[in-house]
């Protein structure tokens, strides 16, 4: 049972360049989220789902899309990477109850020259 | 607006009792959370609150007052290994987590 698995752990990209993270949970969870978080920031909510085939925006979509073609995986993709959007981004995920703890993946670092 | 505020850095003796403050104002009001976040790693669950008093779960306890907007996480016995970050999120009326910037403990022999 890995929980949430997040790939890449680390990445450069340039600015202008696309990307897409993965996140897969096994935890048969309806509830996917995207994060970000920053230095003296907390937490921001990028983008999330609850459930195959449903996505909505968060605090901070701009620069980001979304799927969650199958149940188990969520991606973050970025179109055209901008050095604001270098940051620390986790993946969470939580069951179909609204309540419930959100488990988070390891994060993926992102740099953007 | 929505605000999570919490102090930024700690110091606490090992052994010692520290107490984490936390206030908040959330468009509504579905429980408060803290997690556990060591750097450079994922943010782990340590307690969840929804209604008014102290739960107890090992050496952390937390407490939470709605009327004050208020809540604390309250850790006993330090240990070298609670040096880390402590993230207060309050949910709000969409299930949705604010989250607060987190308070960096730091242990001290």
């Amino acid at each position: 049972n890995a929980g949430v698995t997040q790939t890449p752990k680390f990445r450069v990209l340039k600015t202008g360049q696309s990307m897409t993270l993965l996140c897969a949970q096994d935890m048969n969870h309806e509830y996917m989220y995207w994060y970000r978080q920053d230095p003296g920031m907390g937490l921001r909510l990028i983008h999330y789902s609850v459930g195959e085939g449903t996505t909505a925006k968060g605090e901070v979509p701009d620069g980001y899309n979304v799927s969650r073609l199958k149940k188990q995986n969520f991606l973050l993709g970025l179109e055209s990477a901008a050095p604001s959007q270098t940051s620390v981004y986790f993946c969470a995920s939580s069951s179909g109850s609204e309540q419930e703890t959100q488990y988070f993946g390891p994060g993926t670092r992102l740099l953007v020259l | 607006g929505q605000n999570i505020d919490q102090p930024t850095e700690m110091t606490a003796t090992e052994g010692a009792i520290v107490q984490i403050n936390c206030t908040y104002q959330t468009s509504g009001f579905n429980g408060l959370f803290w997690y556990q976040q060591h750097a450079g790693e994922a943010p782990t669950f340590l307690s969840y609150n929804v209604l008014d008093g102290l739960e107890e779960k090992g050496r952390f306890s937390s407490f939470l007052s709605r009327s004050k907007g208020y809540s604390y996480l309250l850790l006993k016995e330090l240990q070298m290994k609670d040096s880390a970050s402590y993230l207060c999120a309050g949910m709000d009326s969409n299930y949705q987590l604010i989250w607060g910037a987190g308070t960096k403990l730091i242990i001290k022999p």
